[in-house]
C-alpha cells in the first residue's frame, strides 16, 4: 500500500453539477497530481500542487480546480460536469518534490449521467 | 501530435513463462521513461524506470530495455506469476519534470 487514500471510492452525478474529491497523502509529502483516467487508457495529468501552490497543469479547462492544504490533503473539484468527466481520478503524491517518484492512491471512480 | 503507446492491447502467456510488454514513444525530447503496474481498483504502482544514457535496466525479475534509435522500450518480466496479471503503462518523461505521459496500457493475463 502507498498510504494514499481517497474518498469516496464511487460517485454518481449528473450533468451539471459540481464534485469535490478529496486525496490524503502520507505525512510530509509535499506535492500532489491530480490525474483522469478513462476506461481504458492511460491516466492523463490534469494538474499538480506543491506546498499549496499550483506548480503546473495539463490541458484541462478551468472548470477543474484543486486545493492543498497544510495537512497533506487536497481536493479536486470539478465543475459544470460533463459526460465525459466519467473517469476514475487518480492522486499521486511526492515526498521530495515535484521531481521525486509519486505514489498513487486507489482512485475515485467518477460517473456523470 | 507526440504520443506515447503500445504495441499490443493484450498479452496472455503461462505461469512461469517470460513475459515481454512493447512500448513505442514519439517525443524526441523524453529522457525518462518509468513502466508502471495497475491491478484492479488500484492506482499505477511504479516498477522501474530508465534514463536515456542507458539502454538496459534490471531489477527484481523484471528487465527495461531502451532502443533510442528507434523509440522503442520494452519490459521484460522473468518467470511470470498470476499475480503479475495486471495493465502495464509505460510513461515517458523529461528529466526534472516528474509529470509522467502515459500510453494506453498492455493487459497482462498470466494463466496458471
Amino acid at each position: 500500500e502507498t498510504g494514499v487514500t481517497q474518498s469516496p471510492t464511487h460517485l454518481i452525478k449528473t450533468r451539471g453539477q459540481q464534485v469535490t474529491l478529496r486525496c490524503s497523502s502520507q505525512s510530509g509529502h509535499n506535492t500532489v497530481s491530480w490525474y483522469q483516467q478513462a476506461l481504458g487508457q492511460g491516466p492523463q495529468f490534469i494538474f499538480q500542487y506543491y506546498r499549496e501552490e499550483e506548480n503546473g497543469r495539463g490541458n484541462f479547462p478551468p472548470r477543474f480546480s484543486g486545493l492543498q492544504f497544510p495537512n497533506y490533503s487536497s481536493e479536486l473539484n470539478v465543475n459544470a460536469l460533463e459526460l465525459d468527466d466519467s473517469a476514475l481520478y487518480l492522486c499521486a503524491s511526492s515526498l521530495k518534490g515535484p521531481n521525486s517518484e509519486q505514489f498513487f492512491g486507489p482512485g475515485t471512480r467518477l460517473t456523470v449521467l | 501530435g507526440e504520443s506515447v503507446g503500445l504495441h499490443l492491447p493484450t498479452l496472455s502467456v503461462q505461469e512461469g513463462d517470460n513475459s515481454i510488454i512493447n512500448c513505442a514513444y514519439s517525443n524526441s525530447a523524453s529522457d525518462y521513461f518509468i513502466w508502471y503496474k495497475q491491478e484492479s481498483g488500484k492506482g499505477p504502482q511504479f516498477i522501474i524506470d530508465i534514463r536515456s544514457n542507458m539502454d538496459k535496466r534490471q531489477g527484481q525479475r523484471v528487465t527495461v530495455l531502451l532502443n533510442k534509435t528507434v523509440k522503442h522500450l520494452s519490459l521484460q518480466i522473468a518467470a511470470t506469476q498470476p499475480g503479475d496479471s495486471a495493465v502495464y503503462f509505460c510513461a515517458e518523461n523529461t528529466w526534472g519534470s516528474y509529470i509522467p505521459t502515459f500510453g494506453r496500457g498492455t493487459s497482462l493475463i498470466v494463466h496458471p
